[in-house]
């Protein structure tokens, strides 16, 4: 069984510039979430989808991230304009449904650095 | 503030010791724990977890985690880790009675095992 792809493995980019990442979940899988994983810290939930829905963006900074499922399969994660701060690994997990008892699958992640 | 807490950052062990990472937790109620764990290069994934029934929860490759209520912990072990089990470790945990799959991290714990 093919896992959760992301690309690009790796980004470099200067602070006000902007960058995408994307992911494509294990076929079936429902629902997606991305995480960002500062050094040294564990993921932190920016945003679930079910489907193509939003389920919760509460963590996501709006004012700069954006996320979007268009088809309910691929997702993109957008950052615009990109500060220092989010120098990150953003990973991509899914999941059959939100009830599938928290076992997730996750992508090997985008590490973004923001010079 | 409610969040999950990973008592040791970096442990370094020799093959054939035994191990016990310790969790703590500070959400009331219904939880659901998990531990996840990232092999070197590796996606993280799920290695065990505990939604209700006997507290001592068996995973993969010999690990087992204890929940205890009354500590707000649940702790991972392992009575002879191998050189494979260098990894970083994550505890998890999905507060409420609901699952919604959204897993709050610990910070994780490194774990290095020397041959």
């Amino acid at each position: 069984e093919a896992g959760v792809a992301q690309s690009p493995r790796y980004k470099i980019i200067e602070k006000r510039q902007s960058v995408a990442f994307w992911c494509n979940p294990i076929s079936g899988h429902a629902t997606l979430y991305w995480y960002q994983q500062i050094l040294g810290q564990g993921p932190k939930l920016l945003i679930q989808f079910q489907n193509n829905g939003v389920v919760d963006d509460s963590q996501l900074p709006k004012d700069r991230f954006s996320a979007e499922r268009l088809k309910g399969v691929d997702s993109t994660l957008k950052i615009q304009p990109a500060k220092l701060e989010d120098s990150a690994v953003y990973l991509c997990a899914t999941a059959t449904s939100p009830e599938n008892t928290g076992e997730l699958f996750f992508g090997e992640g985008s590490r973004l650095t923001v010079l | 503030a409610q969040s999950v807490s990973q008592h040791n950052h970096h442990v370094i062990l020799s093959e054939a010791a035994s191990l016990e990472l310790g969790c703590n937790y500070s959400y009331g109620g219904t939880v659901n724990l998990f531990w996840y764990v990232q092999y070197p290069g590796q996606h993280l994934q799920l290695l065990l977890k505990y939604f209700s029934g006997d507290p001592l929860v068996k995973g993969i490759k010999g690990f087992e985690a204890e929940f205890i209520k009354s500590k707000f912990s649940f702790n991972l072990r392992k009575p002879s880790v191998q050189w494979s089990d260098t990894a970083e470790y994550f505890c998890a945990v999905i507060p409420g009675s609901s699952n919604t799959g959204k897993l709050i991290f610990g910070q994780g714990t490194t774990l290095q095992v020397k041959p």
